[in-house]
């Protein structure tokens, strides 16, 4: 079956670049989340997208941006890079019923900055 | 605010031991859901096990066994007869009916040969 796909796997970027990075869901979902996991941290919820809009917002740094295009994939802007921003990043999707569905993880993104 | 907590930093344990992970959690909603990640070396998150609030029977599933008490706000996960192979870090995690996930900061389990 098909999985949710994020590209790339590995990043490696220098401070106050950018970095942007693709999430690619579970055909016919239509919800996709973004979760950022630091080193030795828990992941933490930073957005969501329903339909192509925001549905949901965490702790994301206003120099990251996202946004769900019209085939339902997702990118993850990430501008003026820190050397805090190296992380694990997953994407996630779901099928939005009316009432509580799964949501399947990806593989996640390791972005290192330098 | 739903907040999640894991206070077993770290487990190690001897091959084929019994090991219980433990979860505790807070949610002003009636209606929430609870889940189980093993997270392994290579990173990715796999699903283990999710229980919705109103439904509190005890699940096992081979060697994992889950017990789900309301009364306690509790969710720990057993791990019966460990193998090498269950070395992960393992993450409970809460949500509600916005589907986006509150995770526990994680167990990190050792099973020793």
């Amino acid at each position: 079956a098909a999985g949710v796909i994020q590209s790339p796997r590995h990043l490696i970027k220098e401070k106050r670049e950018t970095a942007t990075l693709k999430c690619y869901p579970i055909p016919r979902h239509d919800t996709v989340y973004w979760y950022q996991q630091g080193p030795g941290q828990d992941p933490q919820f930073l957005i969501s997208f329903y339909e192509k809009m925001q549905s949901d917002k965490g702790s994301i740094p206003d120099r990251f941006s996202a946004q769900q295009f019209s085939d339902y994939h997702s990118e993850l802007n990430m501008s003026s890079l820190e050397l805090g921003d190296s992380a694990l990043y997953f994407c996630a999707s779901s099928l939005d019923r009316g009432w509580y569905t799964e949501a399947f993880f990806g593989q996640g993104t390791r972005l290192t900055v330098v | 605010a739903q907040k999640v907590t894991q206070a077993q930093t770290e487990i190690s344990v001897v091959e084929k031991e019994d090991v219980t992970l433990d979860c505790v959690y807070e949610t002003r909603d009636t209606t929430y859901y609870l889940f189980w990640y093993k997270q392994p070396p290579s990173g990715e998150l796999v699903f283990l096990i999710r229980r919705n609030s109103f439904d509190e029977q005890n699940e096992i599933s081979g060697r994992y066994s889950w017990n789900f008490q309301k009364s306690t706000s509790s969710f720990n996960f057993t791990i019966t007869a460990s193998q090498v192979v269950d070395s992960a870090v393992y993450f409970c995690a809460l949500s509600d009916r916005a589907q986006k996930l509150v995770f526990g900061q994680g167990t990190r389990l050792t099973i020793n040969p």
